[in-house]
């Protein structure tokens, strides 16, 4: 069975700095993997996704995040946050048949603080 | 990208009646519909699969009796809240899978609130 882990519940940071936002996943088989940020009381939009192909996936906001298998991770990293990145971040995984997504697993959110 | 539309974002109800909230794929066909229910400060818990007509598959644990699940055509699924009690507030969001590429894409939520 998938799983997904975020071992932080919330991250502060100081705008400007770096930030890394951590997810591992457990799976029997190959996974595809997300990352979304949801804003209160809004829908999820996608920000980066690992389907197959490089390890290093970037998206949008500046955002990137690194596939690597051997530790079942899939970490989230910015190098400059800005105060509108303040949002909880979901870390989800999909067993992929045929190139379509199966049935997203979210790990429980990472709630990213912004201060100036 | 592909738009997913949620309707009503935001209800309030009395506690005994029942709510409908829409998902509509406004820009592509989706065979398959997804909802999500999301307790507050908690991740996304899938209550149900939706396929356009079918039957939907629900999650263990959900109450099929109570969120009912429609998919009639290949743009819109609605969950409908029966009877409902205040333990049913929840912000509800739905997604939706393009048939051919496989991606899904995520409506922006519905607030119940049952007083």
């Amino acid at each position: 069975a998938q799983s997904v882990t975020q071992l932080d519940s919330q991250v502060p940071v100081f705008e400007e700095a770096p930030v890394e936002l951590r997810c591992n996943y457990s799976s029997s088989v190959s996974v595809y993997l997300f990352w979304y940020v949801q804003y209160p009381n809004q829908g999820l939009q996608l920000l980066l996704k690992y389907l197959s192909g490089s390890t290093l996936v970037k998206g949008i906001n500046g955002f990137e995040a690194e596939f690597n298998k051997s530790q079942t991770s899939f970490h989230l990293r910015k190098p400059s946050v800005h105060i509108s990145d303040t949002a909880e971040y979901f870390c989800a995984v999909s067993e992929g048949y045929g190139g379509s997504q199966g049935n997203l697993i979210f790990g429980k959110g990472t709630k990213l603080s912004v201060k100036p | 990208g592909a738009v997913v539309s949620q309707h009503p974002s935001r209800v309030i109800c009395k506690s005994g009646t029942s709510v409908k909230i829409e998902c509509r794929s406004l820009d592509f066909q989706a065979t398959t519909m997804f909802w999500y229910r999301q307790f507050p400060k908690q991740s996304l818990m899938l209550m149900a699969t939706s396929n356009e007509g079918s039957k939907a598959t629900y999650e263990q644990g959900v109450e099929k009796d109570k969120f009912l699940i429609n998919h009639a055509s290949l743009t819109l699924s609605t969950l409908t809240v029966t009877s409902a009690h205040p333990e049913d507030s929840s912000f509800y969001i739905c997604s939706a899978r393009i048939q051919y590429t496989g991606e899904l894409f995520f409506g922006e939520g519905s607030r119940l609130t049952v007083l």
